[in-house]
């Protein structure tokens, strides 16, 4: 079954200090995967997919089949990143939708 | 439009009334996606159609969930009989071809049922 899996509800770290939110996913083919950002009274936005291999507001994740991972990294985190991460699995080629983790709210404090 | 707009942003409902939460989605956008957002439980999918063909809607959690789409662009996502477990935000997202580029949001309409 498709799964993706955030095991961090909560994620608190301080202003410049690194990140990393964790995604592991479950899926039999080749997926491509997302992480999505939800910042505070604003909509849900796409920070960025993996196969555009692209870094945004200086967040990278790369994808490790081996483990089937995702996980999303900051090497200096900033207060502004505070907010609530979604990381999503799509089926390579499906007619289908996203499947989202749970969620994960990271808190950057000064 | 520029943007998926969802209406209206906020509802509230008696227990045992129907409503009616519409998306607008991106000109052009063939694909269109309904999701529910509560609390602890992230996005749950509920239905995906995409351009004339048949919808998906083995996200939908009861037969008191329906969703139509009208002219290949603007749904209607319809719950009737609310319960309170009804409660949450509903998310509209649409998207080209099958979503590999990403969705596009709409800002939601917060449910609740009292």
């Amino acid at each position: 079954a498709q799964r993706v899996t955030q095991p961090e509800k909560l994620l608190s770290v301080f202003k410049g200090a690194p990140v990393e939110l964790k995604c592991n996913y479950s899926y039999s083919g080749s997926p491509e995967l997302f992480w999505y950002v939800q910042y505070s009274r604003q909509r849900l936005q796409l920070l960025l997919r993996h196969i555009s291999r692209e870094s945004i507001k200086g967040f990278t994740a790369d994808l490790n089949k081996g483990e089937t991972s995702f996980h999303l990294k900051k090497p200096f985190a900033q207060e502004e990143d505070s907010a609530m991460y979604y990381c999503a699995l799509s089926g390579r080629g499906s007619q289908g939708n996203l499947i989202f983790g749970k969620g994960t709210k990271l808190s950057v404090k000064p | 439009g520029a943007g998926v707009s969802q209406s209206p942003s906020n509802k509230v409902t008696e227990k045992g009334k129907d409503v009616e939460l519409r998306c607008d989605p991106i000109s052009g956008h063939t694909a269109l996606y309904w999701y529910r957002q509560s609390l602890g439980q992230g996005l749950e999918f509920l239905i995906y159609f995409q351009g004339n063909s048949a919808p998906d809607k083995s996200g939908l959690p009861s037969d008191r969930f329906s969703a139509e789409r009208t002219g290949g662009s603007v749904s209607t996502l319809t719950i009737q009989r609310t319960q309170q477990e009804d409660s949450a935000v509903y998310l509209c997202a649409s998207s080209l071809l099958r979503g590999e580029y990403g969705y596009t949001f709409g800002s939601g309409t917060r449910l609740t049922v009292v």
